[in-house]
């Protein structure tokens, strides 16, 4: 059963414009989120992340909203590069296991066009 | 330098053999762990090692074992492959007293023929 899902395989974005994508999760005791960006042949990469005690987290051209009654959280890339082009994956850890495990959605996959 | 390297890159083997994958983080990280990433690209938790104690074992074979000979070094071992273990498996690390991103290695995809 899949606990952080991410419904839009792919998305495409014209360069300068906003890249939202999207994820929404079913467990509850989820305390913290994640956003990893991932290349082709590469480990994923860690890009942004949210307590879940916050609704918003801004780095750069990254921000992530947290909209926890929904369980949603949106990543928002403002303005969208080339090399933004990407495999994006959501993930959330469940506070109480006393380890940071980490359950990812499927991705998706962002293509930039120049 | 890398933070989380894992080796080989690309593993094919056969069925029924035995093989192991390595892994070592240089971050200073207490705790460790191996994903596996299958060919509908879902990537799931296998298991996590927090200073050389297993912390959470999901439901995955008995076949699949990691060891950690310290806490540097996350090694997973696999015996009698089967087809269905084809995939891609990542190491990770991470401080798990704190909020904080786990830095994960480049992968190793593993195919059995």
């Amino acid at each position: 059963d899949q606990q952080v899902k991410q419904n839009s395989p792919s998305l495409s974005v014209q360069e300068g414009r906003i890249s939202i994508l999207n994820c929404d999760y079913t467990n509850s005791m989820f305390d913290y989120f994640l956003w990893y960006k991932k290349y082709p042949a590469e480990g994923p990469t860690f890009l942004i992340s949210i307590s879940s005690i916050k609704d918003k987290n801004e780095d750069g051209r990254f921000t992530v909203f947290l909209n926890k009654s929904a369980k949603h959280l949106s990543l928002h890339i403002v303005p969208s590069q080339p090399g933004d082009s990407a495999v994006y994956f959501c993930a959330a850890r469940e506070g109480q296991t006393g380890a940071n495990n980490l359950f990812f959605g499927t991705g998706t996959r962002l293509t930039v066009i120049p | 330098d890398t933070a989380v390297s894992q080796t080989p890159k690309y593993l094919v083997t056969q069925m029924g053999n035995d093989k192991s994958i390595k892994c070592e983080q240089n971050l200073g990280h207490d705790t460790m762990y191996w994903y596996k990433q299958d060919s509908k690209k879902f990537l799931k938790i296998m298991f996590s090692y927090n200073n050389k104690e297993l912390i959470i074992n999901e439901t995955v074979p008995n076949r699949f074992s990691p060891k950690s000979p310290d806490k540097a070094h996350l090694n997973l071992h696999i015996n009698s492959l089967e087809l269905g273990d084809s995939a891609v498996y990542f190491c990770a690390s991470s401080q798990v007293s704190r909020d904080t991103e786990a830095f994960f290695g480049q992968g190793t995809r593993l195919t059995v023929v």
